[in-house]
């Protein structure tokens, strides 16, 4: 079994440029959470799909921030403009059901930094 | 609102000494699950161990062991006779419900580092 698969796992860009992110889940994992972490704000949640369906995005930061699943193996995090602030460690993680009574597995993780 | 709480921001031992990561954590659902993951300097994160708000059991995994008790809402992690590749951010996690839908989702706490030197 692969893992969860992010690319890329580093990333630097300029204030204003967008960024995506990408993630594959394990195959036949139906439940998707994208995370960030950062020293200040540790690990947040950002959007949780389940079956391909946000079922969760109150984490999303605000409108600059936008996530999708388009099938059950893709999913993007994206970002447009990107700002300073949104430097942090993205992770991608997803889990049979739900995250209730089954661990998530987690990606590698994207480190983003935007100058 | 589910909250995890991880008091000790950074221990350091000697290698071969015991040590004890504290996680304290707060809901309302009557049934919930915990987690351990460790986060070595490589980055990625590694499932420890899942326990449900049913089993009071201790466990034991080797050098690891954990310590859930619900009366003090804590589910503590000792390392026994710990070694440098135990060096690492442990994060301690609650299942919540996200509210009107039935599915749960992971609240970290903001993680204990841990040295171990030599």
């Amino acid at each position: 079994d692969a893992g969860v698969i992010q690319s890329p796992r580093h990333e630097v860009t300029e204030m204003g440029q967008e960024v995506t992110l990408r993630c594959k889940p394990i195959s036949g994992h139906n439940s998707l959470f994208w995370y960030r972490q950062t020293m200040m704000r540790g690990l947040e949640l950002l959007i949780y799909f389940n079956n391909n369906v946000p079922i969760d995005d109150s984490g999303m930061p605000e409108d600059r921030f936008s996530a999708k699943m388009p099938n059950a193996s893709f999913s993007t995090l994206k970002i447009q403009p990107s700002e300073p602030r949104d430097s942090a460690v993205y992770f991608c993680a997803s889990s049979p059901y739900g995250q209730g009574n089954t661990e998530a597995f987690f990606g590698q993780g994207t480190r983003l930094t935007v100058v | 609102a589910q909250k995890v709480t991880q008091a000790q921001t950074e221990i350091s031992v000697v290698e071969k000494e015991d040590v004890t990561l504290d996680c304290v954590y707060e809901t309302r659902d009557t049934t919930y699950y915990l987690f351990w993951y460790k986060q070595p300097p490589s980055g990625e994160l590694v499932f420890l161990i899942r326990r449900n708000s049913f089993d009071e059991q201790n466990e034991i995994s080797g050098r690891y062991s954990w310590n859930f008790q619900k009366s003090t809402s804590s589910f503590n992690f000792t390392i026994t006779a710990s070694q440098v590749v135990d060096s690492a951010v442990y994060f301690c996690a609650l299942s919540g419900q996200v509210m009107n839908t039935g599915f749960q989702k992971l609240v970290f706490g903001t993680g204990t580092r841990l040295l171990v030197s030599p």
